[in-house]
């Protein structure tokens, strides 16, 4: 109940493609849904997060659509540049309280010039 | 935003030696510090969580006599690496949230990479 699918594992797309990257959750507790990109040899930083009362969060190019009933949400990037090819991660938390983040495995993201 | 500062960004040692790794949130104050292990290509694993002025919480299979973690104060959480061998080498990132504000986000720090020869 405490993990979260991230899928696919890695993507290649060329530049100004959408990426989509999909993670599914069990545990109906969890009411935070944020995503990180990391760059090699950095740590994670935080790009864009929503709560389940909402379907759907943009934050200038990365969009977030959120499923409450099929326990899924997404992370889409438009027109995605070499400059986003980074790692990204979901996770999924409690918004209160010190509840951990339970991490997705990843996805490795290269954006073709 | 929430600054989370992370020291130092590398270091190599000896095996057998000991290394300890800061990490401070530097406009906040966190009651509760999360410290990671990221293997290459891999996702983030917690290893315990830190909790200022009491014992951290590991996670299940952490060795708490091998990672030492202290807590002292509302914006320093220490990681120490006791004894350290190769297999110890690896990212070590800190985190922390900022409590006294709701929704709010974690943050981590730069990370440090670990190398013991």
């Amino acid at each position: 109940q405490q993990q979260v699918k991230q899928s696919p594992q890695s993507l290649i797309v060329q530049k100004g493609g959408i990426p989509i990257i999909n993670c599914a959750y069990e545990n109906t507790a969890f009411d935070y849904f944020p995503w990180y990109q990391q760059f090699p040899g950095k740590g994670p930083a935080l790009l864009i997060a929503i709560r389940p009362d909402v379907s759907e969060k943009k934050e200038g190019r990365f969009t977030i659509s959120f499923n409450k009933s099929a326990k899924q949400f997404s992370l889409h990037i438009m027109d995605s540049q070499p400059g986003d090819s980074a790692t990204y991660f979901c996770a999924a938390s409690r918004a209160s309280g010190t509840y951990k983040y339970i991490f997705g495995t990843g996805t490795r993201l290269k954006v073709l010039a | 935003g929430a600054v989370v500062s992370q020291h130092p960004s590398w270091v190599i040692c000896k095996s057998g030696t000991s290394v300890k790794i800061e990490c401070r949130s530097l406009d906040f104050q966190a009651t509760t510090m999360f410290w990671y292990r990221q293997f290459p290509k891999q996702s983030l694993m917690l290893m315990a969580t830190s909790n200022e002025g009491s014992k951290a919480t590991y996670e299940q299979g952490v060795e708490k006599d091998k990672f030492l973690i202290n807590h002292a104060s509302l914006t320093l959480s220490t990681l120490t690496v006791t004894s350290a061998h190769p297999e110890d080498s690896s990212f070590y990132i800190c985190s922390a949230r900022d409590f006294g504000l709701y929704n709010s986000p974690l943050h981590f720090g730069n990370g440090t990479r670990l190398t013991v020869t």
